[in-house]
C-alpha cells in the first residue's frame, strides 16, 4: 500500500527550532510538498522538493532524500502563530498532478 | 481574485438525502480536486479532474460522483448520504505541478 508517516504531535517553545519528519512509501515519487493548516482553516502551501537537498523559504526549510524516501520540514525562530498542523504530500504519478497526503503533525508552540 | 470558492460552508443532511457541493476557481487552473478530511486525519482524495472534460477516481470514491462542468467549476455529489460521509470537504486547484490552492471547506454532518 501507499503511506506517508509523520509524528502525530510535536511541542516546542517560542524561538526554538523544530523538525517535522515525513517517511513515505509510494508506488511512484515525483515530488514532496508541505502544507500548513490552522484549526478550522484550509491547508496552505509551504514548500516543495523534487530533487534531493534543502529548499529555504524564510523561516521554513524543507529537505528531501529520495534514496531514503524521507523528507523533513524545518521551522526556525518559532512563533505562536506557527501552532498548526503540518502535512507532507507526495505526488505519485507522472501523468497527473495527484497527491497522497500524510496524516499530519500537530505542532504546539509554547510561550 | 476570489481564488477557490466552495458552497455551502455548512450542511446537515439526513441519511439517504442527496446534495451537491459546489466548487469554483478563477485562477484558470487546469486540474481540480476533491478531498475529505476526518478529525485528526490527513486529506484523502475522492476524485480529481486533470483537465476540463476528464475525471478520475482517487483513494475514496465510493458514494460520490463528480462533474467538471467547465474549466472553472468542479462539483461533488452525494447521491444517498451516509453517516460515514460526515467530514470536512475541501476543493483544490493546482497552479504549477506542486502548489495546490484550497477552498475554505464544507463541513458536512449526516445524521
Amino acid at each position: 500500500g501507499q503511506s506517508l508517516e509523520q509524528p502525530s504531535e510535536v511541542t516546542a517553545v517560542e524561538g526554538a527550532i523544530v523538525q517535522i519528519n515525513c517517511t513515505y512509501q509510494t508506488s511512484g515519487f515525483y515530488g514532496l510538498s508541505w502544507y500548513q493548516q490552522h484549526d478550522g482553516g484550509a491547508p496552505t502551501f509551504l514548500s516543495y522538493n523534487a530533487l534531493d537537498g534543502l529548499e529555504e523559504t524564510g523561516r521554513f526549510s524543507s529537505f528531501l532524500s529520495r534514496s531514503d524516501s524521507y523528507g523533513y520540514l524545518l521551522l526556525q525562530e518559532l512563533q505562536m502563530k506557527d501552532s498548526a498542523s503540518y502535512f507532507c504530500a507526495v505526488r505519485d504519478s507522472p501523468g497527473t498532478y495527484k497527491y497522497i497526503f500524510g496524516t499530519g503533525t500537530r505542532l504546539k508552540v509554547l510561550a | 481574485n476570489a481564488g477557490v470558492t466552495q458552497t455551502p460552508k455548512f450542511q446537515v443532511l439526513k441519511t439517504g438525502q442527496s446534495m451537491t457541493l459546489q466548487c469554483a476557481q478563477d485562477m484558470n487552473h487546469n486540474s481540480m480536486y476533491w478531498y475529505r478530511q476526518d478529525p485528526g486525519m490527513g486529506l484523502r482524495l475522492i476524485y480529481y479532474s486533470a483537465s476540463e472534460g476528464t475525471t478520475d477516481k482517487g483513494e475514496v470514491p465510493n458514494g460520490y460522483n463528480v462533474s467538471r462542468l467547465n474549466k472553472r467549476e468542479f462539483s461533488l455529489r452525494l447521491e444517498s448520504a451516509a453517516p460515514s460521509q460526515t467530514s470536512v470537504y475541501f476543493c483544490a486547484s493546482i497552479r504549477s505541478n506542486y502548489e495546490q490552492y484550497f477552498g475554505p471547506g464544507t463541513r458536512l454532518t449526516v445524521t
